[in-house]
């Protein structure tokens, strides 16, 4: 019973390049939820997914960055032109619901360092 | 909206000490509430949450938390500390009504250290 599961666990970009951050749910969960960790912060919530919907993309920032959820395969974070600021830890959290009274199950994460 | 503000971003304990990392929140609605631990190079992994039931909450690891609405307080206690709990904790709080509530708001974290 695999939990949520993402790829890679460590990623490393120079400026200018793309990066691709991958999220499979956990089985039977449909929503997905992406969060950022810059350092010395707390999680930061990015947006909401359901399969092939966005549903709240209020803390993403306005460019560079896109989310889709495709009815197959895993969720995508992508980000293009990355830049030093970009450099974080990237959650990916899911539920089978989307109000989900009892906490998300979060993914190990995605550490993207931009050289 | 809500917001979370965690007290002392490092606390420091003997083992066997007991722990307490200390979270008040602010909520327009009767809120949920979480904490999470999170060791070095992991993901966040729940401890407890308190969703309006039992004001006083058990968790996983020997750890627990007690709701106070007078105090919009949600503190996190461990009577004796151990060498394993040292991570960095999170709490987290949801709106249980209303648009966006299945948004989590975190606090910036509390690092625990262990000292033997």
């Amino acid at each position: 019973n695999a939990g949520v599961m993402q790829n890679p666990r460590h990623l490393v970009r120079r400026r200018g390049q793309e990066a691709r951050l991958r999220c499979s749910p956990m089985k039977g969960h449909s929503h997905v939820y992406w969060y950022r960790q810059l350092p010395e912060e707390g999680l930061k919530f990015m947006v909401y997914l359901q399969k092939e919907n966005i549903i709240d993309e209020s803390g993403m920032p306005k460019e560079r960055f896109s989310a889709e959820f495709p009815k197959e395969g895993p969720s995508i974070l992508r980000i293009q032109q990355v830049v030093r600021g970009d450099s974080a830890a990237y959650f990916c959290a899911s539920s089978p619901g989307g109000d989900t009274n009892y906490g998300y199950t979060f993914g190990s994460g995605t550490r993207l360092t931009v050289v | 909206a809500q917001s979370v503000t965690q007290l002392g971003s490092h606390v420091s304990v003997s083992e066997g000490a007991l722990v307490l990392l200390r979270c008040n929140y602010s909520s327009s609605v009767p809120p949920y509430l979480f904490w999470y631990v999170q060791y070095p190079n992991q993901g966040l992994q729940l401890l407890l949450k308190y969703t309006s039931a039992a004001t006083l909450v058990k968790g996983i690891n020997g750890f627990e938390a007690e709701f106070k609405k007078s105090e919009t307080s949600f503190h996190l206690t461990k009577p004796s500390a151990h060498m394993s709990d040292a991570a960095e904790y999170f709490c987290a709080v949801k709106g249980n009504s209303g648009g966006s509530n299945y948004k989590l708001t975190f606090g910036k974290g509390t690092l625990l250290t262990v000292n033997p």
